[in-house]
């Protein structure tokens, strides 16, 4: 019973163009959602993050949206540069400030930027 | 800085032996977890420790335990392995206070059962 679902396995994007990652979420009692890139052979590397209370956040070229309602979320990458070719693995907690929290992710999606 | 380092990088094992992973965080990180991560999978979460207390367990069984030392490292144990305790083992730091806000994971233990 996955909790947090990223449903498209890959995605392939020009150059330039704007990436757009998926990820839904099942438990209402999450309230923090965090992206991570991952390249073969390294662990996870933190992207970027989003609370609750906001709908957007912003990092550069990074932007993540949430969408409570629809239990939805997404990562935008604009413009996408080959680089950015990773594994992007879609995470959720609950409570941040309690230290015995744990991070569920989902099965990751697959980004392929070619120039 | 050094970052959240784990050794060894890879590992092979027989089935039925046991297994430590150690993990160093990030200096001034006092929480530490741990992640499984199977192909093709997310990481799954297994312990998060917080000032040498266990603090958080996912769901796996009792042949996993760990601990965390009074510098804050950390070593993952595994008792009797089965073949499907074949996985990348994630370490993961944090700030005391904010749990799991911007985690920042090692480069992992490729753990191989034969």
């Amino acid at each position: 019973d996955q909790q947090v679902k990223q449903n498209s396995p890959s995605l392939s994007v020009q150059e330039g163009r704007i990436s757009i990652l998926n990820c839904d979420y099942t438990n209402s009692m999450f309230d923090y959602f965090l992206w991570y890139k991952k390249y073969p052979a390294e662990g996870p590397t933190f992207l970027i993050s989003i609370s609750s209370i906001k709908d957007k956040n912003e990092d550069g070229r990074f932007t993540v949206f949430l969408n409570k309602s629809a239990k939805h979320l997404s990562l935008h990458i604009v413009p996408s540069q080959p680089g950015d070719s990773a594994v992007y693995f879609c995470a959720a907690s609950n409570l941040p400030n309690q230290a015995g929290t744990a991070l569920i992710f989902g099965k990751g999606t697959t980004l392929s930027v070619s120039s | 800085d050094a970052g959240v380092t784990q050794s060894p990088t890879h590992l092979i094992k027989t089935r039925g032996q046991q297994v430590t992973l150690r993990c160093s965080p990030i200096s001034g990180h006092k929480s530490v977890s741990w992640y499984q991560q199977v192909l093709g999978q997310g990481p799954q979460f297994i312990f998060q420790y917080y000032e040498k207390e266990e603090r958080g367990r996912g769901n796996f069984p009792d042949r996993f335990s760990a601990r965390q030392f009074p510098n804050y490292s950390s070593e993952l144990n595994v008792n009797a392995l089965l073949l499907g305790d074949s996985a990348l083992y994630l370490c993961a730091s944090s700030v005391a206070g904010t749990g799991v806000t911007e985690a920042f994971f090692g480069q992992g233990t490729r753990l191989t059962v034969v």
